[in-house]
């Protein structure tokens, strides 16, 4: 019954390697998130693609990059990692005109980095 | 700039009535939303209310907006150990490309007291 999936659960990396967070939905939704969790801070956005290949900037976007090569599949990518982007990250996937019925997230990827 | 703002902490003893506050600043917003998350895992929607609509009940669950005053409030009757977890307020927003994109609280932990 998993319908959004990220590809680890938990990623210890180090300071300045190029990381890549996978997400995967097979609900044929249109639209996909990746958002980052921090304590007090709630959810923010990172970056959203509502399309192959069509991404959008959200409200933290510095220090990431994200791809969209498949309708199934966003992948959020850390160019150079950094301790301060040590978080959880979420996926989250969506239909549009659907707003009623909400987001499905992925269980979240915690990223330690030292 | 939108804004949706929650207390951090709430803690009530099991069969006690709790209620989770919150306050949004976008008064376009068409849905509100009460997403939940379990520890280590993602956020699930709860229920979700029209914007037109002062009320919505769904079981033990009973969401109150508020529009002249942007706040929305999430009522669980009977609480019970399991519903323990961190709950995330919601509010709708439009990007430039036309997708829904929510806006989320910090969260407020609930926890239950045996």
């Amino acid at each position: 019954d998993v319908k959004v999936t990220q590809s680890s659960r938990y990623l210890v990396k180090r300071t300045g390697e190029k990381v890549f967070l996978e997400c995967v939905q097979d609900m044929d939704h249109e639209n996909m998130f990746w958002y980052r969790q921090d304590p007090g801070l709630g959810l923010r956005l990172i970056y959203f693609s509502y399309d192959v290949k069509m991404k959008e900037k959200g409200d933290i976007p510095e220090g990431y990059s994200v791809s969209r090569e498949k309708k199934e599949r966003f992948s959020l990518i850390l160019e150079s990692a950094s301790t301060n982007q040590t978080s959880m990250y979420l996926c989250a996937s969506s239909e549009p005109g659907s707003a009623n019925y909400g987001y499905t997230f992925g269980s979240g990827t915690r990223l330690t980095v030292v | 700039g939108e804004d949706v703002e929650q207390s951090l902490f709430l803690s009530v003893r099991e069969g006690d009535s709790s209620v989770i506050n919150c306050t949004y600043t976008d008064s376009s917003s068409t849905y509100l939303y009460w997403y939940k998350q379990e520890p280590g895992a993602g956020l699930q929607l709860l229920t979700y209310i029209f914007s037109n609509m002062d009320m919505k009940q769904d079981q033990r669950l009973t969401v109150l907006l508020n529009k002249k005053d942007k706040h929305l409030s999430l009522r669980i009757a009977d609480t019970q150990t399991g519903d323990s977890a961190i709950y995330f307020c919601a509010e709708s927003g439009d990007t430039t490309s036309g997708t829904y994109k929510y806006i989320f609280g910090t969260g407020t932990r609930l926890k239950v007291l045996a």
